[in-house]
């Protein structure tokens, strides 16, 4: 069954350092998103994004954080110069099609980053 | 702003029993709506969709959805202990956002 794969599981980076977070979406799918998760808190959207440019953003994707889809299957999340307040589970999502009134989307595993 | 508002639990009930979960969501302009189940230290996994108002069933999980009071419930029937989890209720509003409620423990007693 295909799933959405994403790497690192855990990264640790000192504060100020820029990381990179890795996605592959399902191959057929076109519309992919991250979520955030701090501990013991809710799943947060960040950012969605289609045809190769970013179709909707939330107050939390500020100018540190920035998405790319630099070939055909990777989806990545960069973040420059990280927070204490980045860590969290980073969770990747797909989704096949955007209907008018229904949107699955499958998520990835999750990276853990940790910013010490 | 948007919000989903679930009671965080924790929902016990005995194995068998049907656990009934709740959630109300602030947007009328809401079309779709899920439930997610989220194993501690793993990702949400989708259980269930529903748009239309009314009731949903798939295998143990009914859905309902009532557009006119802003609520959406999960009923799962023959509970197990595997179905021990948070279940997360997050809607779509039809843009290219999902709105996540903060979710609500469900502990299954064997």
């Amino acid at each position: 069954e295909p799933e959405v794969t994403q790497t690192p599981s855990h990264q640790v980076t000192q504060m100020g350092q820029e990381v990179i977070l890795r996605c592959v979406p399902i191959s057929n799918h076109l519309y992919f998103y991250w979520y955030r998760q701090i501990l013991g808190q809710k799943v947060e959207f960040l950012v969605s994004f289609y045809n190769n440019e970013i179709s909707e953003k939330s107050e939390i994707f500020d100018d540190q954080f920035s998405v790319e889809r630099p070939d055909g299957s990777n989806f990545t999340l960069k973040i420059r110069s990280t927070k204490l307040e980045d860590s969290a589970m980073y969770f990747c999502a797909s989704s096949e099609q955007l209907g008018l009134s229904y949107n699955e989307q499958f998520f990835g595993p999750g990276t853990r980053l940790t910013v010490l | 702003q948007k919000e989903v508002e679930q009671n965080s639990g924790p929902l016990s009930v005995p194995e068998g029993a049907i656990a009934s979960l709740n959630c109300t969501y602030s947007d009328r302009g809401s079309q779709s709506f899920f439930w997610y189940r989220q194993y501690s230290g793993k990702s949400p996994e989708l259980i269930m969709f529903i748009y239309s108002n009314g009731d949903k069933e798939d295998g143990r999980f009914t859905a309902q959805l009532n557009k006119a009071s802003q609520y959406v419930s999960l009923l799962i029937r023959d509970s197990q202990p595997s179905d021990s989890a948070t279940y997360l209720c997050a809607f779509y509003t039809g843009g290219f956002k999902t709105i996540f409620g903060a979710g609500t423990r469900l502990f299954v007693k064997a």
